[in-house]
């Protein structure tokens, strides 16, 4: 499989208590990107690494979100003390060298 | 900034009905234009990408257009299994920094009626 791989799909947390989602890109993309997305609207930028260095956050990666890619390959992405506004659908996408974004399924966030 | 318009928000259609839908767009610096199809609990699919004003794309019953300011995506005698949402996303090269994200519209749900 080529595809963007996320996990888990779906996660059901309490609120106050820390979740890591996880994004495996296609191999040799070494752009990657992390949005947001609620119901009803599109997809809202977060964060975006070029291999392992995180080169840009969006106004909407609050303090208690932080994403790594270590050595460049998978990444992941942590939400502590997660509050309700926090449900949401996080989408992970990589580049590929002629500048088309893949998209991984998402893990769907709900918080309880 | 750069923003992105999707009309309609919804559009029902019978089986063969041909439509379009609507994206206004204002960037700095065009880079590009895309159009993705979401299914509901699954993530953006490509579709097309449009870089410059009168350029065409076309794909099945599909059919992706551009101006200096709008782009639409027609639908040829569409099937129930077109239904999905549609969003439409820029990317400039100015208010995009080095990140060159996609900024995206909240997207154009087509039902399609058998």
């Amino acid at each position: 499989d080529t595809g963007v791989s996320q996990n888990p799909r779906h996660k059901i947390t309490k609120r106050g208590q820390n979740v890591t989602f996880r994004c495996d890109p296609i191999s040799e993309h070494n752009r990657l990107y992390w949005y947001r997305q609620t119901l009803g609207q599109g997809p809202e930028f977060l964060t975006y690494f070029q291999n392992e260095a995180q080169l840009e956050k969006s106004r909407l990666l609050s303090d208690r979100f932080s994403a790594e890619r270590p050595k460049g390959s998978f990444s992941t992405l942590e939400i502590q003390r997660t509050e309700q506004g926090d449900s949401a659908m996080y989408l992970c996408a990589s580049r590929s060298g002629t500048g088309r974004d893949t998209f991984g399924s998402g893990t769907r966030l709900t918080v309880v | 900034e750069d923003q992105v318009t999707q009309s309609p928000e919804a559009l029902r259609l019978q089986e063969g009905e041909s439509s379009s839908l609507n994206c206004s767009y204002t960037v700095s610096g065009l880079r590009g234009l895309f159009w993705y199809r979401q299914d509901p609990g699954k993530g953006p699919e490509f579709l097309f990408t449009l870089y410059s004003a009168g350029e065409e794309k076309e794909k099945e019953r599909l059919k992706a257009t551009l101006t200096k300011k709008e782009s639409f995506l027609h639908i040829t005698a569409p099937k129930p299994e077109d239904s999905a949402t549609y969003l439409c996303a820029v990317r400039g090269e100015i208010s995009s920094g080095s990140a060159r994200q996609l900024t995206f519209g909240s997207g154009t749900q087509l039902t399609v009626l058998p």
